[in-house]
């Protein structure tokens, strides 16, 4: 089935320090999404993009969907250690017609105070 | 409530027993959803309902999984003769239309033993 790429695997990184993070698909995504999970808990939205080229951001996190819509990627500036989680990237096919999103396997970020 | 609820939070299950999974959705979303999350991995698609018709299972492992949501709102997710690889995390999102980004609830944690 479709599957996304998405790296790092994992990032331990210095308080203030800018993340990046990034999904790639081999196929055409219509909508990329861009979720947090705490510890046992769901995943909770961070950012929605729906168009190729958009560039959206939420307070220090900005993402864009990329031009060949087959790519995204999620930075966070100036981290903090509330940061700390893990980032699943989420695409909605273009030949989904129910919704059904395809998820990245996460990274796992960690923020040294 | 606010969110998406499920219940219960946690399920251990002796192998060969029944489980019955609940979902209650934003109310007022047409589009519900069940995934399935391994320890370690992004959550998989199984199921999509819009109201109380299920047009999409193409993600139930085998037949053992069934779901219903037969009044278009809450939403059960029931698995038969449990196997210790159904353990996992079952989370339910919602959405307003089924194109739009999915809010997820905080999920059922299944331990088959």
């Amino acid at each position: 089935g479709q599957q996304l790429n998405q790296s790092p695997q994992s990032m331990f990184i210095q308080e203030g320090e800018d993340v990046s993070m990034n999904c790639t698909s081999s196929s055409i995504f219509n909508t990329w999404l861009w979720y947090k999970q705490d510890p046992g808990e769901g995943p909770v939205l961070l950012i929605a993009l729906y168009k190729a080229g958009e560039l959206t951001s939420n307070g220090r996190l900005t993402a864009q969907f990329g031009i060949t819509r087959k790519d995204s990627f999620l930075n966070i500036s100036a981290s903090i250690p509330s940061d700390v989680g893990i980032y699943f990237c989420a695409g909605l096919p273009r030949s989904s017609n129910t919704g059904k999103l395809i998820f990245g396997q996460g990274t796992t970020l960690q923020v040294k105070p | 409530g606010a969110g998406v609820s499920q219940s219960p939070r946690y399920k251990v299950a002796k192998r060969g027993q029944d489980v019955a999974l609940r979902c209650d959705p934003i109310s007022g979303h047409v589009s519900l959803f069940w995934y399935q999350q391994a320890l370690g991995q992004g959550p998989e698609f199984l199921t999509y309902f819009q109201n109380e018709a299920q047009l999409d299972k193409s993600g139930l492992p085998s037949d053992r999984f069934f779901a219903e949501r037969p009044e278009g709102s809450v939403s059960t997710l029931k698995i038969q003769r449990t196997q210790q690889e159904d353990s996992a995390v079952y989370l339910c999102a919602s959405s307003p239309d089924r194109r739009a980004e999915a809010f997820f609830g905080q999920g059922t944690r299944l331990t088959v033993v």
